[in-house]
């Protein structure tokens, strides 16, 4: 089964720009959970969401925004991008609101220059 | 609101040996899981270990342990015979069983290990 996979793995984008990360989940997986990891602040939480609505939310601006399609993909977008929006963006898939395992992507890092 | 707070930034054990990684969350809820992930260097993170609230018993993967104490709200990560791959973030994340579904994150430990 293959895993989750984000795309693109590497992004550099200018201050003021928006950018749009997507993310797989493993098949059969309904629920995606996006974080934003940096070395000072860890993961933290951005959003989730489950059969195509967004269940929970994180606490961050509403430059910050996420959707989930019928096939269970999801897309987060950042606009008017800022410094310190630079990070790594973990995806996670987990099978359905029973808390199970998440299972994460391989991140895409996101560079604002 | 819920925390989880890893006071350990970096930990470095001699290849086989045993080291431990603390953790403690606060929550005022009963029911919920805890979990380790490992995040190596290739920044794929992966669960290691988890503990239903619920269970007594401590979790145990292998060479991974747990010892966790629910009244004083400690998870700890016991990692024996301590091997070069296990070298990487580790992270104590909790995730409520009730209301919405959010996982919490601590902030990580970074582990070297030693040859």
């Amino acid at each position: 089964k293959a895993g989750v996979t984000q795309t693109p793995r590497y992004l550099i984008k200018t201050r003021g720009q928006q950018v749009t990360l997507s993310c797989s989940p493993i098949s059969g997986h309904r629920s995606v959970s996006w974080y934003q990891q940096t070395p000072g602040q860890g993961l933290q939480f951005l959003f989730e969401y489950f059969s195509e609505t967004q269940r929970n939310k994180g606490n961050f601006p509403g430059r910050f925004s996420g959707r989930q399609f019928s096939n269970s993909r999801s897309e987060m977008n950042v606009s008017t991008l800022e410094l310190g929006d630079s990070a790594l963006y973990l995806c996670a898939s987990s099978r359905d609101k029973e808390y199970n395992e998440q299972f994460f992507g391989p991140g895409t890092r996101l560079t604002v220059l | 609101a819920q925390t989880v707070t890893q006071s350990q930034p970096e930990m470095s054990v001699q290849e086989a040996e045993t080291v431990t990684l603390s953790c403690t969350y606060d929550t005022s809820e009963s029911d919920y899981y805890l979990f380790w992930y490992k995040q190596p260097p290739s920044r794929q993170m992966i669960l290691v270990i988890r503990q239903e609230a619920y269970k007594q018993q401590n979790a145990t993967e292998n060479r991974f342990s747990v010892n966790f104490q629910k009244a004083a709200k400690s998870f700890s990560l016991k990692i024996s015979d301590s091997q070069l791959g296990d070298a990487a973030m580790y992270f104590c994340a909790y995730c409520r069983l009730s209301g919405t579904y959010k996982y919490i994150f601590g902030t990580g430990t970074r582990l070297k290990v030693l040859a």
